[in-house]
């Protein structure tokens, strides 16, 4: 079982639809996450940290379930520059001061005109 | 501006040939990452480096080599013993505190024929 799962999709959505992620991790003691945005032969870039308190940032919104060791995204009235691969990372196990992170392979959204 | 720059962009090699990828971050970020990222794949930890002289082997080491001699700077070589070396290559770093998200170099795009 990999250590952070996520359906790779793609998800093909209209635009101004609300659409959804989900991604589940392995590893109880992990301690940060984090959803990254990378664009086609792109670089991955951080798009928002995942909080159990949830985290809202303008159409995007985060939670973290720990109990269900799941986190979710979720974007509102997407837009075609959302058309991108969204990646479900997880902070790596033991000690605090690894920092190394484990990502999802990503999940991949088109939204159409 | 401060940030990771990668050279080159694009990279071509003979199989047989060693070659090193720079990376170099202004940050003032303790730790450094390489991963290597193949088409419909997630990113795979090759090494990383938390602090100065000193780092450690990730998930797929094997056929890489790095050094740490300057904070700023993580060179990765591939060498020829790597079996597939053709693959996007991304340098990454990141700072420790209360999370650990990392911030990436725009990537180098090695292809070994």
């Amino acid at each position: 079982r990999k250590e952070v799962e996520q359906d790779p999709g793609p998800f093909n959505v209209p635009e101004g639809a609300t659409v959804a992620f989900n991604c589940t991790y392995s590893n109880s003691a992990s301690q940060s996450f984090f959803w990254y945005r990378q664009d086609c032969r792109k670089e991955p870039k951080l798009l928002m940290s995942v909080y159990s308190s949830g985290n809202e940032d303008g159409r995007f919104t985060a939670q973290l379930n720990r109990a269900s060791q799941y986190i979710s995204l979720l974007i509102r009235d997407s837009k075609l520059s959302d058309s991108a691969t969204y990646l479900c990372v997880g902070g790596g196990p033991g000690s605090s001061n690894t920092g190394k992170l484990i990502f999802g392979q990503g999940t991949t959204l088109q939204v159409k005109p | 501006d401060g940030g990771i720059t990668q050279s080159p962009k694009y990279l071509f090699r003979k199989e047989g040939q060693n070659v090193t990828l720079s990376c170099e971050q202004n940050l003032n970020h303790d730790a450094m990452y390489w991963y290597r990222q193949d088409p419909g794949q997630g990113l795979r930890l090759i090494y990383y480096s938390q602090i100065v002289n000193d780092f450690q082997k990730g998930d797929i080491a094997e056929g890489y080599s790095v050094s740490r001699e300057k904070k700023e700077s993580f060179p990765l070589t591939v060498t020829s013993a790597q079996k597939n070396p053709t693959a996007f290559y991304l340098c990454a770093s990141s700072n420790y505190g209360s999370s650990y998200e990392q911030y990436f170099g725009p990537g180098t795009r090695l292809t070994v024929t």
